[in-house]
């Protein structure tokens, strides 16, 4: 079945540091991507989103490029800020199917 | 201000109670899902419903049960069946048409058992 596997946290950076969390997915055909960001206490955002090969998706300073040929959909932020401390979600949704499949979370915490 | 409401944000159940957690959205949205979420494990599907009074088991239903009676509401339950029920519930939705394939989440139910 389809599944998503992401980098185990967690993650401690200094402010300003690069963000990368790595997610590799299986699926047939062309799902959807996404990662989710759940702050302490709270139900998670979407931060960002590509639905076919070679998209990019973009918000808040975060990018992902889905990536058919490796399976692939990695985070990656130039300069994190503290405020980026969360928990990072990769998901899939099969074409035509909009159920969602998660990574199980990668802890990322940004110091001053 | 459109989105999802759950309440409550913490629940506590007793021995061999069942409890009722609620989700509503004003979004219009077709679809509804309900997630648990243990920690380390990333979210798994519950139930989800595509359309008024119709619903479906997610992967691990044993020991909850819903309800799909109005669009903007789907309640869910965690029976005395549940025997690990310990857990952060999300309840989410999505839109039938473009865009469909974005799920939105609600803040999330505590449940805790004394």
């Amino acid at each position: 079945g389809d599944s998503v596997t992401q980098m185990e946290g967690p993650v401690t950076l200094s402010e300003e540091a690069f963000l990368t969390i790595n997610c590799t997915y299986t699926a047939t055909g062309y799902p959807s991507l996404f990662w989710y960001v759940q702050y302490p206490g709270e139900g998670l955002q979407l931060l960002l989103k590509a639905t076919k090969a070679d998209d990019k998706g973009s918000n808040k300073g975060f990018e992902a490029t889905y990536r058919k040929e490796t399976t692939s959909f990695h985070l990656e932020k130039g300069s994190v800020q503290v405020s980026d401390s969360a928990v990072y979600f990769c998901a899939l949704s099969p074409l035509n199917d909009y159920k969602l499949s998660f990574g199980a979370g990668t802890t990322v915490t940004v110091r001053a | 201000d459109g989105g999802i409401t759950q309440s409550p944000k913490y629940l506590f159940r007793k021995e061999g109670q069942n409890v009722t957690l609620s989700c509503e959205q004003n979004l219009n949205h077709d679809a509804m899902y309900w997630y648990r979420q243990d920690p380390g494990q990333g979210l798994r599907l519950i139930y989800y419903s595509q359309i008024v009074n119709d619903f479906q088991k997610g992967d691990i239903a044993e020991g909850y049960s819903v309800s799909r009676e109005k669009k903007e509401s789907f309640p869910l339950t965690v029976t005395s069946a549940q025997k690990n029920p310990t857990a952060f519930y999300l309840c989410a939705s999505n839109v039938a048409g473009g865009n469909q394939e974005t799920q939105y989440f609600g803040p999330g139910t505590r449940l805790l058992v004394l």
